[in-house]
């Protein structure tokens, strides 16, 4: 299995372009998760998929669209990048959304620059 | 609200000695609290998780924490440091009965040789 996977690894981007970040779990969960990573400061949660045909904003989803494509597949657009965009993003999923006895499995990470 | 405060920002020990890495945290209801590490251009590994079970929980690679209610701590500890535990640690607490994950601002760990 391989886990949480995550594309592209890598991507920069000018002011204004827009990008989809990808995003895919083979562990049959119901639950993912979009989170941004920014020096110093711990991840914070963009979006949320509880089940399947459901997404929720999470702490940070201002400028951000997502997508629940079906239940292996999560993705998080941009459509107008910012430099205060610049950041590493990590997809995660969960078998379950409620019980906090759920443990989030993470993907790699995607880091996006934005110019 | 929920909040998790990692006192310790940067960390170094040497190799062999102990590590101490503290968490405090802030919580209305029993929280569910974990430890996630990430190591350099990685994704985030569980360590271990604490879910009202027994205070003291043991995680891979040695580490283990231990849930003290009365001080609002889960301080994640390991007796002896090796090479391979440089990375960066994060505190994690859950809103009761949901997965939603409020993150501390990790401590970064240094090994030396």
């Amino acid at each position: 299995n391989a886990g949480v996977t995550q594309t592209p690894k890598f991507q920069v981007l000018k002011t204004g372009q827009s990008m989809t970040l990808q995003c895919a779990q083979d562990m049959n969960h119901n639950s993912m998760y979009w989170y941004r990573q920014d020096p110093g400061m711990g991840l914070r949660l963009i979006y949320y998929s509880a089940s399947e045909g459901t997404t929720d904003k999470g702490e940070v989803p201002n400028g951000y669209n997502v997508s629940r494509l079906n239940k292996r597949e999560f993705s998080l657009r941009l459509e107008s990048a910012a430099p205060s965009q610049t950041s590493v993003y990590f997809c995660a999923s969960s078998e379950l959304w409620t019980g906090a006895k759920e443990t989030q499995y993470f993907g790699p990470g995607t880091r996006l620059l934005v110019l | 609200a929920q909040s998790v405060t990692q006192l310790d920002s940067h960390v170094s020990v040497s190799e062999g000695t102990p590590v101490l890495l503290r968490c405090n945290y802030s919580s209305s209801y029993s929280p569910s609290l974990f430890w996630y590490v990430q190591h350099p251009n990685k994704g985030l590994q569980l360590l271990l998780k604490y879910t009202s079970a027994a205070t003291l929980v043991k995680g891979i690679n040695g580490f283990e924490a231990e849930f003290k209610k009365s001080e609002t701590s889960f301080h994640l500890t390991k007796p002896s440091a090796h090479m391979s535990d440089a990375a960066e640690y994060f505190c994690v607490v859950s809103e009761s009965g949901y997965n939603k994950l409020i993150f501390g601002a990790g401590t970064r760990l240094a090994v030396h040789p």
